[in-house]
């Protein structure tokens, strides 16, 4: 059984505020790690598909990085905007199984 | 392009009962992949579609199984309902197996009773 684990599980913040969170997976056969977000009464959407060590993605104000051998990725918005409130998914692919592994999110609430 | 849905929004059932739920897959994708979130938890994989034949299936039993049709739709079949089979049925396709990023659907909130 693959673990997938998030932190924190909840973050509050004030609108303005820069902030990041962890997504930590086995090291080894490692494949692609994904990132979502899930807005209350939405789908969920795609941020980034992340699948070389190294790899840093950003779309506006919200990038990842990731490190394949130590097993995290972390995912930064800077200057929380209200509309980033939503809870932030990560999810890991191995080698073997090619199936995405979710971890349980990051919930997150910027406040006005 | 036609986004993911899915079907019915809701439903309840009762313990011991058979259920369907449907996912229009996104125009031009062959791959379907279907999640159980319980409350508190990440979506756990139940199985993929590939080209209509099962391609992965996650640590769920035989009662749970599934179809994708040649227009890549498809669906989830529950038999024998139990009451922890209460929680949110996602759907998600995709481009192709592997890595590619997975459109989700709205997703069905089963209630078992």
């Amino acid at each position: 059984i693959l673990n997938v684990e998030q932190s924190p599980q909840s973050l509050h913040v004030q609108e303005g505020d820069s902030t990041n969170f962890t997504c930590s997976f086995p090291s080894s056969n490692f494949y692609a790690l994904h990132w979502y977000r899930w807005e209350t009464a939405k789908s969920p959407e795609a941020l980034f598909v992340m699948t070389l060590n190294g790899d840093e993605k950003k779309k506006g104000r919200i990038s990842a990085t990731l490190n394949t051998k130590e097993g995290y990725s972390y995912l930064y918005i800077k200057g929380s905007q209200p509309e980033d409130s939503a809870t932030y998914l990560c999810a890991f692919i191995s080698g073997s199984a090619r199936q995405l592994t979710f971890g349980s999110g990051t919930q997150l609430t910027v406040l006005p | 392009e036609t986004g993911v849905t899915q079907s019915p929004t809701h439903l309840i059932k009762t313990r011991g009962q058979q259920v369907t739920l449907r996912c229009s897959s996104q125009s031009g994708h062959n791959t379907v992949s279907w999640y159980q979130q319980a409350l508190g938890q990440g979506p756990q994989f139940i199985f993929q579609y590939y080209r209509e034949e099962e391609n992965g299936r996650g640590n769920f039993p035989p009662r749970f199984s599934g179809l994708q049709f040649p227009n890549y739709s498809s669906e989830l079949n529950v038999n024998a309902l139990e009451l922890d089979d209460s929680a949110l049925y996602l759907c998600a396709s995709s481009f192709s197996s592997g890595s590619y990023e997975q459109y989700f659907g709205p997703g069905t909130r089963l209630t078992v009773t």
